[in-house]
């Protein structure tokens, strides 16, 4: 399959450490946030998604954290497995709009056994 | 089909023929958009629609660019007199509808112009 993210940051982390991924988004009128895990030949997959009425949420494994005052989105990966080992982007946009995404650099993470 | 389902998964073709990619978006699915993503890049947005309208085809690079969903499911990307700059993977997104709803995306059409 295709290769996602060949010049792309990386982060490497220990099997079972937690991850945290970054993301500066550009939009001020953005107010809904998603992350997407890209792996190889593979198109997008949502994670989680926040609006920006919240600063944190919750799902299986995963935590997004906002920060609207620096425009800052992160992802939180409790227990990184080698599974999660993926392109990870995240993607703004304005429920005010026509909801196309804009998306992020990505970033890709390798989970070292 | 469970997911957003895109034909054909590999397109190789040489400068100047037009090209078709097709997308089948999740059932019910009323809003659908096309992107296009190079290698090692964020999807980029091309073209929206609400169920069959095309609300936003801002992302369109050029007039050789076009797109329907007449039906407000099956939507088809056409390119004319396609150039080598063309060359992408093209991805389709639905989702539920327009408001809150995260897009779901297909695993796209990678188009090679010779």
């Amino acid at each position: 399959g295709e290769s996602v993210g060949l010049h792309l940051p990386t982060l490497s982390v220990q099997e079972g450490d937690n991850s945290i991924i970054n993301c500066a988004y550009s939009n001020s009128a953005s107010d809904y946030f998603i992350w997407y895990k890209q792996e190889s030949g593979k198109g997008p997959q949502f994670i989680i998604d926040i609006r920006s009425n919240m600063d944190k949420r919750q799902g299986q494994r995963v935590t997004v954290l906002l920060n609207k005052t620096v425009k800052h989105l992160s992802l939180q990966i409790a227990a990184t497995q080698p599974g999660d080992s993926a392109v990870y982007f995240c993607a703004e946009t304005s429920t005010s709009g026509t909801y196309k995404y804009i998306f992020g650099t990505g970033t890709r993470l390798k989970v070292l056994a | 089909g469970a997911g957003v389902s895109q034909s054909p998964r590999y397109k190789v073709t040489k400068r100047g023929q037009d090209v078709a990619l097709r997308c089948d978006p999740i059932s019910g699915h009323v809003s659908l958009y096309w992107y296009r993503q190079a290698l090692g890049q964020g999807p980029e947005f091309l073209t929206y629609f609400n169920y069959e309208a095309q609300q936003d085809k801002s992302g369109l690079p050029n007039d050789r660019f076009s797109a329907e969903r007449p039906e407000g499911s099956i939507s088809t990307l056409t390119i004319q007199r396609t150039e080598q700059r063309d060359s992408a993977m093209y991805r389709c997104a639905s989702s539920l509808e327009q408001n809150n709803q995260p897009q779901h995306f297909g695993d796209g059409t990678r188009l090679s112009i010779l």
